[in-house]
């Protein structure tokens, strides 16, 4: 069980907004940055969200995400087929010394 | 810009070892300090730890203090991963990862490795 919360799946439409949820504690999210990473099938993780709301170099401005108490989310604004893929919020766990991953959530673009 | 390649897939037996190379490009490899990453088939990410690059000192997270060793080659801008007494269930690809300086976030990983593949089975 992961220490961050994700729905293990979500979908929309091609044209939709789609939005992606984390949740967290005060140990983790409560007090640290938030980060969030997108798997292609079969690629390795990259990151998409650095310091809760900050866009990666390359990453379009369809993504944004923010932070708020112990929660955090990912929106995706007019999503397109090319986003199916496997998304993971992280954030420091003070509590346990350690990076800690939600269990991802796959979004499906119908 | 910044890149990381991994060593191939592997298979090995149970008890055996095994040790993953992750060759960093485009950087000063002493500059930023290389995380590992471990995702079991069909599962989610795992922090398995890090390594400063600059001294070599290991930190290992909870559940990976045993059979785990983290090292450095610096003067080939390499970092290792190895594992020793392998089980059925470290069966999974290894990843490692930069933490590309403090303006990011100290917990940020960019870019990643492309993966190792380890399989154990008799």
């Amino acid at each position: 069980q992961s220490v961050l919360t994700q729905p293990p799946s979500a979908s929309g439409t091609p044209g939709q907004r789609v939005t992606l949820s984390c949740s967290g504690s005060s140990s983790n999210i409560g007090r640290d940055y938030v980060y969030w990473y997108q798997q292609l099938p079969g690629a390795a993780p990259k990151l998409l969200i650095y310091k809760s709301d900050q866009r990666s170099s390359g990453v379009p401005d369809r993504f944004s995400a923010s932070k708020s108490g112990t929660s955090a989310s990912l929106a995706i604004s007019d999503v397109w087929s090319e986003d199916e893929a496997d998304y993971y919020c992280a954030a420091w766990d003070a509590s346990l010394s350690r990076l800690v991953f939600g269990g991802g959530t796959r979004l499906t673009v119908l | 810009q910044m890149q990381l390649v991994q060593s191939g897939s592997e298979l090995k037996k149970p008890g055996a070892s095994v040790k993953v190379s992750c060759k960093a490009s485009g950087y000063t490899f002493t500059a930023y300090p290389i995380n590992w990453v471990r995702q079991a088939p069909g599962q989610g990410l795992e922090w398995m730890g890090w390594i400063n690059t600059d001294t070599g000192s290991p930190t290992y997270a909870q559940g990976f203090t045993r059979h785990f060793v983290f090292s450095l080659d610096t003067s080939v801008s390499t970092s290792y991963l190895e594992i020793s007494s392998l089980k059925p269930e470290d069966s999974a690809t290894y990843y490692c990862a930069v933490t590309p300086g403090r303006q990011f976030g100290a917990s940020a990983l960019n870019p990643w490795g492309q993966g190792t593949l380890i399989t154990v089975s008799s």
